[in-house]
């Protein structure tokens, strides 16, 4: 059961273009909302991170859309570079007395110059 | 500040062989996990340790083993490998402070069972 759907698998955008990968969850008990940034052989890191109660949090060129009765975000990056080349993956958790992440399948994305 | 690390980076394993992965985070978090990465299916948690002293099954943990040796290290031990065990393995830490945190990733084992 894929508690948490990423799409699109892979992504090739235009350097100064939009680059747009959605997630959605179905466990309403979820409450954070992290994206990891992943370059190859290394590990994920985190890039941006939402709480249901926000609709939107940018940070730089970065930033989630939130819609909380739709049970879907997504993470936009403005002004793509080939720097931003990597794998990225959306994730949800829920607190408790630990924190458990379920993450999507991860988007690879190609900036091209 | 070295994060997470993880030994060894690479390993090539025969069927039936067994050998445990080690990692290890000097940000003195109190939870630690173990995921492995497929092409196609994400991370997924094999297990994780909450805190010092326990360890708990995440969603793939067959044919894993795992302990929590003290708040730095926790190990990942395949005591009989499979090809299907083939993977990149991802130690993970998180503090616990009753509210989300982000997690510190390590930069992974990449691991052949042929």
């Amino acid at each position: 059961q894929q508690q948490v759907k990423q799409s699109p698998q892979s992504l090739i955008v235009q350097k100064g273009g939009i680059s747009i990968i959605n997630c959605a969850y179905e466990n309403t008990a979820f409450d954070y909302f992290p994206w990891y940034q992943q370059f190859p052989g290394k590990g994920p890191a985190l890039l941006i991170a939402i709480r249901p109660d926000v609709s939107e949090k940018k940070e730089g060129r970065f930033t989630i859309s939130f819609n909380k009765s739709a049970k879907q975000f997504s993470l936009h990056i403005m002004d793509s570079q080939p720097g931003d080349s990597a794998t990225y993956f959306c994730a949800a958790s829920r607190q408790g007395g630990y924190q458990k992440v379920t993450f999507g399948i991860g988007t690879k994305l190609q900036v091209i110059p | 500040n070295a994060g997470v690390t993880q030994t060894p980076k690479f390993q090539v394993l025969k069927t039936g062989q067994s050998m445990t992965l080690q990692c290890a985070q000097d940000m003195n978090h109190n939870s630690m996990y173990w995921y492995r990465q497929d092409p196609g299916m994400g991370l997924r948690l094999i297990y994780y340790s909450a805190s010092e002293g326990t360890t708990d099954k995440g969603e793939v943990p067959n044919g894993y083993n795992v302990s929590r040796l003290n708040k730095r290290e926790f190990s990942l031990r395949l005591e009989s490998a499979a090809p299907s065990q083939t993977s990149v393995y991802f130690c993970a830490s998180s503090e616990l402070r009753g509210a989300n945190s982000p997690l510190h990733f390590g930069n992974g084992t990449r691991l052949t069972v042929t």
